[in-house]
């Protein structure tokens, strides 16, 4: 089966542009997330997507989006960029089985790798 | 915010020898994962140990959880240079609270 993918790897964006990523998720995973991963914040929340509903929102600014298509397939868009936004940004994807009490395993992709100048 | 808070920030340590890392949360859980990140690349999925369990076990990694105190150990028995990588406890989901990662512990595995 395979992984998670990624695109594109790499990234180098300009301060004010947009960025979008895009994440395939594990074939008969439903849930999506995202994170960013800094130096110095570490691994932060972005949001969740369950069957193409946003299900969970970090703390992040209105800049941020994103969105799940029909196919689980999902994206994240990042307007305005900013310095600060340079990051590797990570997908991880879920077969959330909805247990009672919601437990369950993320699988990673490789990250794209942004770059703001 | 981060949920959990690994310990030590950094472990170097000889091929062979074991390698424990501990981990502290702040609020209840349901489960608590731990994943491990080789340099700049996406998070693999360890272990999960479910609220209700002490300690369990996968090939060369033991977890155990003391949820009176909050805290969680990782250990790596004779570890070996491919192990060098950063590791995390994560937390949740539960209700509406995503999953959410520590900081991590960088783990050097000299050959």
């Amino acid at each position: 089966k395979a992984g998670v993918t990624q695109t594109p790897r790499y990234l180098i964006k300009t301060r004010g542009q947009q960025v979008t990523l895009s994440c395939s998720p594990i074939s008969g995973h439903r849930s999506v997330s995202w994170y960013q991963q800094t130096p110095g914040q570490g691994l932060q929340f972005l949001f969740e997507y369950f069957s193409e509903t946003q299900r969970n929102k970090g703390n992040f600014p209105g800049r941020f989006s994103g969105r799940q298509f029909s196919n689980s397939r999902s994206e994240m868009n990042v307007s305005t960029l900013e310095l600060g936004d340079s990051a590797l940004y990570l997908c991880a994807s879920s077969l959330d089985t909805r247990l009672w009490d919601r437990d369950y395993e993320q699988y990673f992709g490789p990250g794209t790798r942004l770059t703001v100048t | 915010s981060q949920q959990g808070e690994e310990d030590p920030q950094a472990l170097s340590i000889q091929e062979g020898e074991n390698a424990t890392m501990n981990c502290s949360y702040k609020t209840s859980i349901n489960n608590l994962q731990w994943y491990r990140q080789n340099s700049g690349r996406g998070l693999v999925h360890l272990i999960l140990i479910r609220s209700n369990e002490r300690e369990k076990h996968s090939g060369r990694l033991r977890v155990t959880l003391d949820t009176s105190k909050k805290s969680s150990s990782l250990l790596i028995t004779a570890s070996r240079a491919a192990d060098t990588a950063s590791y995390f406890c994560a937390t949740g989901p539960s209700g509406n609270t995503p999953l959410v990662f520590g900081k991590g512990t960088r783990l050097s595995v000299i050959a």
